[in-house]
């Protein structure tokens, strides 16, 4: 079946530091991928859509400039966390899907900001 | 955009008993409807999902039902047991499941008791 991996699976950073986290589709080509966040005891919220080859689309309240968003290949979307502060502290999921297929998440990541 | 409300928040039955979940849906072009079961700390696991254009689904002990004139759907899970004890996450969706974004409700934390 299709495979979503997600890297690293948990991080902590000091306030003011970037990260970078990884979501691949292992087995099949995906020109969308979509990032959540979750905070905890809460619902996942989407962040943003990633699209390969263009500009990722952005929910309402998300801000562009802190939450970097790559999509370079058809396996590969990337979102940086720049100059990440304590309020960012939360568990970040990706998904994505083959064609004509429900979506496939990742396993997490857990970040963690001090 | 859509909204999805889910009810109850906490759910806690008797091993063996049923358990029924409500979400309720704004956008009436939404055509996608998955049910996610989240245990701690890892990721969202599709467990059944149900299109615009079937009223009901079953797997075994679990059911979904679809009422598109009163945009509500739910789950029903029969002969409840301790591992059915998660969080579970309806969600909606316009693009059919691979395209579109998902939105969740906000959960229901089901617990169920030997």
């Amino acid at each position: 079946g299709a495979v979503v991996s997600q890297h690293p699976s948990w991080v902590i950073c000091k306030s003011g530091t970037s990260v970078k986290i990884e979501c691949r589709s292992l087995d099949f080509q995906a020109t969308t991928m979509f990032w959540y966040r979750q905070f905890p005891k809460q619902s996942l919220m989407l962040m943003a859509t990633s699209n390969e080859g263009s500009k990722a689309t952005y929910e309402q309240g998300v801000e562009k400039d802190k939450f970097l968003i790559n999509h370079a290949s058809l396996t590969l979307s990337t979102l940086t966390v720049t100059s990440a502060h304590p309020e960012d502290s939360s568990f970040y999921i990706c998904s994505a899907s083959p064609q004509v297929s429900p979506l496939h998440f990742g396993n997490g990541t857990r970040l963690t900001v001090t | 955009g859509e909204n999805v409300e889910q009810h109850p928040s906490t759910l806690s039955v008797q091993e063996g008993d049923s358990a029924v979940i409500k979400c309720t849906y704004s956008d009436s072009a939404s055509n996608y409807f998955p049910w996610y079961k989240q245990e701690l700390g890892k990721r969202p696991q599709l467990i059944i999902d149900i299109r615009s254009n079937v009223g009901e689904k079953k797997d075994q002990r679990i059911a979904v039902t679809l009422n598109k004139t009163a945009k509500h759907f739910s789950l029903h899970i029969t002969e409840t047991q301790p591992e059915d004890s998660a969080v579970y996450f309806c969600a909606a969706s316009m693009g059919g499941g691979s395209q579109g974004n998902l939105i969740f409700g906000k959960g229901t934390k089901l617990s169920v008791k030997p």
